[in-house]
């Protein structure tokens, strides 16, 4: 296994259009993570995902974001009608299931920038 | 809701020195990761620690998690510029595993 990764590395796209990642994490994990992060900044929590179940979702997360988690498997975050401040490193992360002292494996993150 | 203040933001030093970040909140975490994340990257998980009062070596590096779990540090010795990044301190939750990430400190190791 490669560990978590992450497609597409950079997309540019037009205030307005829809946009979506891809996450396919390291395959005996349960646990998902989404987290945006923004130059200079720690990232921040977004949503996450035990298999397919989508159990928690941030303030963050405004109506135009979606995460789906189908099977269990990857997973796709959608961003509709983008707009300027969505720009930044959107980052995956997967960890095996149990008590929080599991570390998480990231991505190497997809970034975003809308024009 | 929790928080996690990390200091300094910014550290510049030479080759050789000793540095301390800090990571400090009013709340308590079940656990307490430190990353570092080059540019471009995702972070890298350096450690996990989870029992208050926890002392964990890495080389050069020690971390430490405040006996009451809601402050940790990181300390370097003999920096080197291969140290040179976004260190991040995050809190950890036992039932979720969602993690609560500090602003980061950016490290910059001159030779």
């Amino acid at each position: 296994d490669t560990g978590v990764s992450q497609d597409p590395r950079h997309k540019i796209t037009k205030r307005g259009q829809n946009v979506t990642f891809r996450c396919d994490p390291i395959s005996e994990h349960n646990r998902l993570y989404w987290y945006r992060q923004t130059l200079g900044q720690g990232p921040e929590f977004l949503t996450y995902f035990q298999n397919e179940a989508q159990l928690e979702k941030s303030r963050l997360l405004s109506d135009r974001f979606s995460a789906e988690r189908p099977k269990g498997s990857f997973s796709t975050l959608e961003i509709q009608r983008t707009e300027q401040g969505d720009s930044a490193m959107y980052l995956c992360a997967s960890r095996a299931g149990g008590t929080g002292g599991n570390g998480y494996t990231f991505g190497s993150g997809t970034r975003l920038t809308v024009v | 809701t929790q928080l996690l203040e990390q200091s300094p933001q910014f550290l510049s030093i030479q080759e050789g020195e000793n540095l301390t970040v800090y990571c400090n909140s009013s709340s308590v975490f079940s656990s307490l990761q430190w990353y570092r994340q080059e540019p471009g990257e995702g972070p890298v998980l350096l450690v996990t620690v989870v029992t208050g009062g926890e002392v964990k070596k890495l080389k050069r590096l020690t971390f430490q998690f405040g006996d009451a779990r809601k402050d940790s540090s990181l300390h370097i010795t003999a920096a080197q510029p291969g140290d040179t990044g976004l260190y991040l301190c995050a809190g950890g939750s036992s039932n979720t595993g969602k993690l609560i990430f500090g602003q980061g400190t950016t490290l910059q190791v001159k030779p």
